[in-house]
């Protein structure tokens, strides 16, 4: 079964500092990757996802992650912090296709961003 | 940009009551999927709905839990006799399903809080 770990449910760092949110995921299959946010009474917004090609994917709001299958990793990081990437990130797996499968998500991190 | 809109953003019943929960995908995605949040808890699959019937269910998926697609736009979920354990946030996602050009992307809607008493 698959498992998505995040590690610190509370990351705090403060403004142009670098963000990185932890994510390790166990499956038996090659997974498919995403990371979620989640704005104040919003739904989830995807940032970026990992399917298969280049291990550094890119996403919105200059987030990018690195699919480390040696360490069973993917961690979300950006360089400098800006006070509106405060929120709730997710961290989710899925099984490959066919078939369009369930995500399993991780617990969440709550990043804050200081001044 | 499309989006997916759930309804209401939030309700309250009494134990035992029965609710319906409203979502409408975006208008050409073909699957669909319910989630919820327990307070504290992790975003857990709950169901996933294509071409007219269930795809794939969770294990809390039980015989109190239905989803429909009354129409060509929304699709609901109904508890039937809610429990005290019911009480959670419910996210509707729907996503595509190409043949020459798949995505697998689940685009979800803000959720629906759902508390019972």
């Amino acid at each position: 079964a698959q498992s998505v770990t995040q590690l610190g449910s509370h990351v705090s760092v403060s403004e142009g500092a670098l963000v990185l949110l932890r994510c390790n995921y166990s499956s038996s299959v090659p997974p498919y990757l995403f990371w979620y946010v989640q704005y104040p009474n919003q739904g989830l917004q995807l940032l970026l996802k990992y399917t298969t090609g280049a291990t550094l994917v890119k996403g919105i709001n200059g987030f990018e992650a690195e699919f480390k299958k040696s360490e069973t990793s993917f961690h979300l990081t950006k360089p400098s912090a800006h006070m509106s990437d405060a929120a709730e990130y997710f961290c989710a797996v899925s099984d490959p296709p066919p078939g369009n499968t369930p995500l399993v998500f991780g617990k969440g991190t709550r990043l804050s961003v200081i001044a | 940009e499309p989006e997916v809109t759930q309804t209401p953003s939030h309700q309250v019943t009494q134990m035992g009551q029965e609710v319906i929960l409203r979502c409408v995908p975006i208008s050409n995605h073909l699957y669909f999927y319910w989630y919820r949040q327990i307070l504290g808890q992790k975003v857990e699959f709950l169901v996933s709905f294509y071409n007219n019937e269930i795809s794939e269910k969770s294990e809390i998926f039980d015989d109190q839990f239905s989803v429909e697609r009354p129409d060509g736009s929304n699709f609901t979920l109904k508890i039937r006799s809610t429990k005290l354990e019911d009480s959670a946030m419910y996210f509707c996602a729907s996503s595509e399903w190409g043949l020459a050009d798949y995505t697998d992307t689940q685009y979800f809607g803000p959720g629906t809080r759902l508390t019972v008493l």
